[in-house]
């Protein structure tokens, strides 16, 4: 039963557009949202994360918006880079799920490639 | 800050024998996670320490694996009678006293291991 979940495995869009991220969740527990990027080779990279009393996070070219009726959260890349290119994993934690807020839940990962 | 180290970063074994990885985090940190990457998968949670006190253990960690923090620095993790399913990429990260969940954690490169 996967409780995080990034349907998309992969995405692609042109340098300067803008890059949406998509991960859904069904475990209406959690209360942390985090986003890493991960290159090949390495371990992942934390890059985001929003709290479930928020609706959105903005942290340079980066924001998550959360969704909690939807049970829904999107990470957005404006402008998109080359170097953003990497593997992008959603994240949960927390909730009455028998385990502590610092065990995290990922998803299987959405491949993005930005093209110059 | 010299990041998250594990040894080996490749390890080839043969069924049935037993390999152990170590992972030295940063030397601050007083948490320290294991979880195990297989291909296609987002990274899954297996044990997770606080100093030396091994607090949450996943259904994962079946009684071939074993998880150590001696005196709340490096870990080990022993796989014994390795099975060809145990093939995965084992990842160790590490987060600091006080920081909440909201702060993701820092992860290592990873051991990857291939049972033949």
């Amino acid at each position: 039963d996967q409780q995080v979940k990034q349907n998309s495995p992969s995405l692609s869009v042109q340098e300067g557009r803008i890059s949406i991220l998509n991960c859904d969740y069904t475990n209406s527990m959690f209360d942390y949202f985090l986003w890493y990027k991960k290159y090949p080779a390495e371990g992942p990279t934390f890059l985001i994360s929003i709290s479930s009393i928020k609706d959105k996070n903005e942290d340079g070219r980066f924001t998550v918006f959360l969704n909690k009726s939807a049970k829904h959260l999107s990470l957005h890349i404006v402008p998109s880079q080359p170097g953003d290119s990497a593997v992008y994993f959603c994240a949960a934690s927390g909730g009455n799920s028998g385990g502590s807020n610092y065990k995290l839940t990922f998803g299987k990962g959405t491949l993005l490639t930005v093209n110059p | 800050d010299t990041g998250v180290s594990q040894d080996p970063r490749h390890k080839i074994t043969k069924r049935g024998q037993n390999v152990t990885f170590r992972c030295d985090p940063i030397s601050e940190h007083n948490r320290l996670y294991w979880y195990r990457q297989t291909l296609g998968q987002g990274p899954e949670f297996l044990t997770y320490f606080q100093n030396e006190a091994q607090l949450e253990k996943s259904r994962l960690l079946s009684d071939r694996f074993s998880a150590e923090r001696p005196k709340g620095s490096f870990s080990t993790l022993e796989i014994q009678r390795t099975e060809q399913g145990d093939s995965a990429m084992y990842l160790c990260a590490s987060s600091p006293r006080g920081q909440g969940p909201l702060y993701g954690y820092t992860f290592g490169s990873g051991t990857r291991l291939t049972v033949v």
